[in-house]
């Protein structure tokens, strides 16, 4: 399948700071990325839709301030997790819409955050 | 919310056929069935996906009931790297936009034992 990279695969930052998430689709173009939240033992959960060139959408009750998305080009968006607070520590994890060929969406590998 | 339903857990043993089942009776005629697989501390896999016809690759093989109301993923020999968390989905498959995306459910949490 398509290959999709995530970087940093963890990070910790102090509270109050801000940290930025990358995700690249490697071997194809991606107009459209997701990005997903997860909690231990629980399930993902979506936090938006990126598309190239234009504003993402934000699920209810996701802060857009608090979690900007940028989708500048075919192969790269980011997720930057502003004034990060102890409680924005999850599992994050972007994919990404492979145009053609079924459309198929393939995932990154997750980037843990851990604010202290 | 997800409009798939799963069984929380099951177990298999070490060489015979994981069958996993997915209800998915509000299925819309445009909507495509997918499985992803969640090993602990990563992110999904994509496993298969269909439409109305059974499916296979070197993965597993997906067979969907004629009323499309209800999906099981085979995979037939299962070894201890396919524990994982087993994710039915229910998808319209076009390119680009928010009607696009993957609602997760709670999944199968597939043990395969020695």
């Amino acid at each position: 399948g398509a290959v999709v990279s995530q970087h940093p695969s963890w990070v910790i930052c102090k509270s109050g700071t801000s940290v930025k998430i990358e995700c690249r689709s490697l071997d194809f173009q991606a107009t459209t990325m997701f990005w997903y939240r997860q909690f231990p033992k629980q399930s993902l959960m979506l936090m938006a839709t990126s598309n190239e060139g234009s504003k993402a959408t934000y699920e209810q009750g996701v802060e857009k301030d608090k979690f900007l998305i940028n989708h500048a080009s075919l192969t790269l968006s980011t997720l930057t997790v502003t004034s990060a607070h102890p409680e924005d520590s999850s599992f994050y994890i972007c994919s990404a819409q492979q145009t053609g060929a079924g459309n198929t969406i393939y995932f990154g590998e997750g980037s843990w955050l851990t604010v202290v | 919310d997800a409009k798939t339903t799963q069984p929380p857990s099951m177990d298999c043993a070490e060489g015979r056929a994981a069958n996993l089942p997915c209800n998915h009776s509000t299925i819309s005629g445009n909507e495509y069935v997918y499985w992803y697989r969640q090993i602990h501390s990563q992110g999904p896999q994509y496993i298969i996906h269909g439409l109305k016809n059974n499916e296979t690759n070197e993965m597993a093989s997906l067979i969907i009931t004629e009323d499309r109301k209800s999906s099981t993923l085979i995979l037939p020999h299962a070894t201890l790297r396919d524990t994982a968390v087993y994710y039915c989905i229910v998808r319209v498959n076009r390119a680009g936009g928010a009607t696009n995306k993957l609602i997760f459910g709670t999944g199968t949490l597939l043990a395969v034992q020695p």
